[in-house]
């Protein structure tokens, strides 16, 4: 079935700091991928979103490319602030398992000044 | 729009009571999630429902949860009996149309079973 594998956390780095959180699918056909945040004590808020191959998304900073052919989504920053420290998750839907949004396990980031 | 309102926002309950978690998507969205968040599983995907109907429920735990959607603003998750490993964040999530759109979460309920 569908499934989302992400970079193992937590992942500490200072302020300024280059960020990349690995995420890769498995997945049958054409699913939309999506990272998604979340802050202490809430729930989880869209960060960005690609919907075919070669897709980049991009919000606050943050950007990701649909990568196809090594099923990959991987985040990245160039600079990170401590208001980015947060649980990521990478999710997709509209593969194998239909309209269901599955995610993978989040990545703890904390960002030190 | 307020947004996915969950209720209880806390619940502490003794193992073997009943417990029913409350969610109301938001206005015009036309699927709607039930996750569960522990540390050690993290984010898994219970039950979810398109115009009310239930497509998957392969991630309930066992029989001991159910879930319902009466209607297109409301939704419950049961427990019934609860047991301690059951302590969890519940979080329901709702959104509108097809699988590239942006769901909406809730801010959750988090369950304690002593």
């Amino acid at each position: 079935g569908d499934s989302v594998t992400q970079m193992e956390g937590p992942v500490t780095l200072s302020e300024e700091a280059f960020l990349t959180i690995n995420c890769t699918y498995t997945a049958t056909g054409y699913p939309s991928l999506f990272w998604y945040v979340q802050y202490p004590g809430e729930g989880l808020q869209l960060l960005l979103k690609a919907t075919k191959a070669d897709d980049k998304g991009s919000n606050k900073g943050f950007e990701a490319t649909y990568r196809k052919e090594t099923t990959s989504f991987h985040l990245e920053k160039g600079s990170v602030q401590v208001s980015d420290s947060a649980v990521y998750f990478c999710a997709l839907s509209g593969g194998q398992a239909g309209t269901a949004l599955i995610f993978g396990k989040g990545t703890t980031l904390s960002v030190s000044s | 729009d307020a947004g996915v309102i969950q209720s209880p926002r806390h619940e502490v309950t003794e193992m073997g009571q009943e417990v029913t978690l409350r969610c109301k998507p938001i206005s015009g969205h036309n699927s709607l999630f039930w996750y569960r968040q522990t540390m050690m599983r993290g984010l898994e995907l219970l039950i979810y429902f398109n115009n009310n109907v239930p497509i998957d429920d392969s991630g309930m735990p066992e029989d001991r949860f159910s879930a319902k959607m009466p209607n297109a603003s409301f939704s419950t998750l049961k427990i019934q009996p609860s047991e301690p490993r059951d302590s969890a964040v519940y979080f329901c999530a709702s959104r509108e149309g097809q699988a590239n759109t942006e769901a909406f979460f809730g801010q959750g309920t988090r369950l304690t079973v002593v």
